[in-house]
């Protein structure tokens, strides 16, 4: 079966700009949640979504956001993007019930914030 | 919060030989303990994991301990090949508190031939 699928691959963008990056859970997954990967931060929780709903939130500014669709897909946003924000940013799909199943990731979206 | 550190940052074994990640959490109330395999150019791969009510699993090559009175727990890889090379990430969570991993902060293993 297809696996996570995240859009685009590679960014490049200017400092100020704003992003939005795209998900596509496994089929019958209504878990999606985001992760941050640095080399400085290692990997971080963003957010979480199931249902449509924010189930769980990281420790990020009110520049990160994201929402989910009826079909499970996903988008997060960047607004007013830093230097800072250049990172790969991971989608990760469940089937949603917490410590009963594992994650998949995606390969994830290079950001490069210029 | 939850904070896992995870210990070395960096492994070189030669092949054949074992090879042993650690880490600890600080949140007694974690009970899911999933181990990721993340090579490059791909995202992080899940590769085994362990439950607060066991305190040992084995998959083939691979197995994972917890000492939940430690708040400690490891992954085993015996008889590496080159192609167990990668980063490996053990992770920390509470089902109660939702789908939110902490990490650790990976282990670079290299395997030579």
């Amino acid at each position: 079966k297809a696996g996570v699928t995240q859009t685009p691959r590679y960014l490049i963008k200017t400092r100020g700009q704003q992003v939005t990056l795209s998900c596509s859970p496994i089929s019958g997954h209504r878990s999606v949640s985001w992760y941050q990967q640095t080399p400085g931060q290692g990997l971080q929780f963003l957010f979480e979504y199931f249902s449509e709903t924010q189930r769980n939130k990281g420790n990020f500014p009110g520049r990160f956001s994201g929402r989910q669709f009826s079909n499970s897909r996903s988008e997060m946003n960047v607004s007013t993007l830093e230097l800072g924000d250049s990172a790969l940013y991971l989608c990760a799909s469940s089937l949603g019930v917490p410590g009963l199943d594992g994650y998949t990731f995606g390969s994830g979206t290079r950001l490069t914030v210029v | 919060g939850e904070n896992v550190e995870q210990h070395p940052s960096t492994l070189s074994v030669q092949e054949g030989d074992s090879a042993v990640i650690k880490c600890t959490y600080s949140d007694s109330a974690s009970n899911y303990f999933p181990w990721y395999k993340q090579e490059l150019g791909k995202g992080p791969q899940l590769i085994i994991d362990i439950r607060s009510n066991v305190g040992e699993k084995k998959d083939q090559r691979i197995a994972v301990t917890l000492n939940k009175t430690a708040k400690h727990f490891s992954l085993h890889i015996t008889e590496t090949q080159p192609e167990d090379s990668a980063v490996y990430f053990c992770a920390a969570s509470n089902s109660a508190a939702g789908n939110k991993l902490t990490f650790g902060g990976g282990t670079r293993v290299l395997v030579k031939p």
